[in-house]
């Protein structure tokens, strides 16, 4: 199986703040990645897929990046609505598979 | 637009089957560009995909719940189903339906029902 290991398992930023997240895949997964984010007690909302294609209707502060093994997840401008938990799931082998999630907190 | 809603019991027994069905409204489950799929969420914890179907049937479930987990299609073609069974405490989890859709090379989650919580308990 293709594990996905994402780093921080958490932070904390404020209002503005630029972040990133990384997600590291155990093999080479080419562009097969996707983001999703989660607010406690909703089903994930889909974000990115191609490692760096938004979604229609995704905020453009959103962006993703990376190939191969290692991939980001950047806000550029957080905003409160960002304040969730973000997973990445790669989808270039069965059994498809989920990073462990970021949260991300308000400072 | 597509919309996705799980339905099923909240409670079931350990040893049980748990059976649950994804209801798919305003589309098919026809359409040659997309998966129907199945993902678990324990509590507190991140996410499991357990399986995939296409339209023609065919399926791909994770290995690690391969022995205990069926997912199949409704003749309606708008409904999909998971049973999955010799439930256990362990299974306790919000069930969530998906599409996995195609755009160019890439078959990504991108609708997802808002999940059914079901808990195994005596």
């Amino acid at each position: 199986d293709v594990q996905m290991t994402q780093s921080p398992s958490s932070l904390s930023a404020s209002i503005g703040d630029r972040i990133t997240i990384t997600c590291r895949a155990s093999e080479d997964i080419m562009r097969y990645l996707a983001w999703f984010q989660q607010t406690p007690g909703k089903a994930p909302k889909s974000l990115i897929f191609g490692a760096s294609i938004l979604y229609s209707g995704v905020p453009s502060r959103f962006s993703g990046g990376g190939s191969g093994t290692d991939f980001t997840l950047t806000i550029s401008s957080l905003q409160p609505e960002d304040f969730a938990t973000y997973y990445c799931q790669q989808y270039r082998h069965y059994p498809l598979t989920f990073g462990g999630g970021t949260k991300v907190e308000i400072k | 637009q597509l919309h996705l809603q799980e339905s099923g019991p909240g409670l079931v027994k350990p040893s049980e089957t748990l059976s649950l069905i994804c209801n798919v409204f305003g589309g098919s489950i026809g359409n040659d560009k997309d998966y129907w799929g199945w993902i678990r969420q324990p509590p507190g914890t991140g996410l499991e995909w357990i399986g995939t179907i296409y339209r023609d049937g065919v399926t791909y479930i994770n290995p690690s719940l391969k022995s205990r987990v069926v997912i199949s299609l409704g003749s309606s073609k708008t409904q999909f189903f998971l049973n999955v069974n010799s439930m256990t405490v362990a299974d306790t989890a919000v069930y969530y339906c998906a599409r996995r859709h195609n755009i160019g090379a890439h078959w990504s989650f991108d609708i997802w029902g808002p999940g059914i919580l079901v808990t195994v308990s005596s």
